[in-house]
């Protein structure tokens, strides 16, 4: 299979603890994005991203989050000393360039905070 | 701001055909994509427009209009799999490739 994979699949961290959640974008595929989506709402981009190149940071927090996609492994979403508030699920989605419009997203990541 | 306004709910049955609005406001724009998504699983693409006019794909059509900044969703010959949350998401554009989504409209199809 070489849709986008995820993991964890699911993430429980109580407060103060660090979230690393991965992303494997579709073969092929150099552009990553993150979107988070709190229960009953719609998703949120957060982060697009190039293979060692942040392009668009406007959705991530100023504080806590991060993001990464290095040349070699998967792209990285950390967050920081988790709080009651970061529980969501967290969807990565790829594309093959900056002009693809569609995006094909994975299964998510559900992280929960104790 | 940035806002994509769609109904919240809608309800129909099997064979019958449904229309989800969605009406935007958003600094950039290159197109609107419509997205499926189950049970808060991974979100799967349905149909895009860039120019206005209508997108058919099976029983699935999409439909743009710029001028008005209102698209909607088409699909026809419902089934009980159907039965899903639907979103719209405006291509922002630009120096970005980021989608802005809607608030999402919850489909219930009944036998």
């Amino acid at each position: 299979n070489a849709g986008v994979m995820q993991n964890p699949r699911h993430l429980v961290r109580r407060r103060g603890q660090e979230a690393r959640l991965r992303c494997s974008p579709m073969k092929g595929h150099s552009h990553v994005y993150w979107y988070r989506q709190l229960p009953e709402e719609g998703l949120k981009f957060m982060v697009y991203l190039q293979k060692e190149n942040i392009i668009d940071e406007s959705g991530m927090p100023k504080e806590r989050f991060s993001a990464e996609f290095p040349k070699e492994g998967p792209s990285i979403l950390r967050i920081q000393q988790v709080v009651r508030g970061d529980s969501a699920a967290y969807f990565c989605a790829s594309s093959g360039g900056m002009d693809s419009y569609e995006q094909y997203f994975g299964p998510g990541t559900r992280l929960t905070v104790t | 701001g940035q806002s994509l306004e769609q109904p919240s709910e809608v309800t129909a049955v099997e064979g019958a055909i449904v229309q989800i609005n969605c009406t935007y406001q958003t600094s950039g724009f290159y197109g609107l994509s419509w997205y499926q998504q189950h049970d808060g699983g991974a979100p799967t693409f349905l149909s895009y427009n860039g120019l206005d006019g209508l997108e058919e794909t099976g029983r699935f059509s999409s439909f743009l209009s710029r001028s008005d900044s209102y698209g909607y969703l088409l699909l026809q010959e419902l089934q009980m799999k159907d039965s899903a949350s639907y979103f719209c998401a405006v291509r922002a554009g630009g120096a970005t490739n980021k989608l802005i989504f809607g608030t999402g409209t919850l489909l219930a199809v009944q036998p």
